[in-house]
């Protein structure tokens, strides 16, 4: 069975400053892992994935996440947010024994002028 | 390349009225998915389809939801009678699943909203 949790509903941050959102799941398999973005009024496009190749990963607009095993993490950063940054970010995680999908329940990101 | 296509952007309707939403999958993928938004229950996956079989309902609401995938190029999700708590933004996503199962392509979305 896979689950994701995202620790934070709501994240706000000033333009400038450092990004964390944070994702932690459970999977009885090796997961692969993703982060989506959805910019308001779109659908939902990749970010970032991972799929047991490096656990550093490095995605568009700047964002990275790493794959920490031991701590069952995928946290999102970026070091300087910019207003175009805000937007609604979730957690994906599948596991190759089967077809399940399971998406967190997002963090919206606020960015502070 | 064109990617996911859905039809319409938005649509307004009456309860009790029926609802067709419509979806191009990118040519060449073989998985087909559907989901749903709201704020409160956030993204519910309804329905996904692997080359044209669908493979798990389980997340349909209920009988007044099916869908259909007749060809390759093309999906319906269908809403008969639509109730008010049916309005939500629809999504169609689409994957090629030979490769990783979580990497899905979105479309813009239908916003539904029943009266």
């Amino acid at each position: 069975a896979q689950s994701v949790t995202q620790l934070d509903s709501h994240v706000s941050v000033s333009e400038g400053t450092p990004v964390l959102l944070r994702c932690n799941y459970s999977s009885s398999y090796s997961p692969s892992l993703f982060w989506y973005v959805q910019h308001p009024n779109k659908g939902l496009q990749l970010l970032l994935k991972y799929t047991s190749a490096a656990t550093l990963v490095k995605g568009i607009n700047g964002f990275e996440a790493e794959f920490k095993k031991s701590e069952t993490s995928f946290h999102l950063t970026k070091p300087s947010a910019h207003m175009s940054d805000a937007a609604e970010y979730f957690c994906v995680v599948t596991a190759n024994r089967d077809d399940k999908i399971i998406f967190g329940k997002g963090t919206r990101l606020h960015i502070l002028p | 390349d064109a990617g996911v296509i859905q039809s319409p952007r938005h649509e307004v309707t009456e309860m009790g009225q029926e609802v067709t939403l419509r979806c191009k999958p990118i040519s060449g993928h073989n998985s087909l998915f559907w989901y749903r938004q709201t704020m409160m229950r956030g993204l519910e996956l309804l329905i996904y389809f692997n080359n044209n079989v669908p493979i798990d309902d389980s997340g349909m609401p209920e009988d007044r939801f099916s869908a259909k995938m007749p060809n390759a190029s093309f999906s319906t999700l269908k809403i008969q009678p639509s109730e008010p708590r049916d309005s939500a933004v629809y999504f169609c996503a689409s994957t090629w699943a030979g490769t990783i199962t979580g990497e899905l392509f979105f479309g813009e979305g239908s916003r539904l909203t029943v009266l």
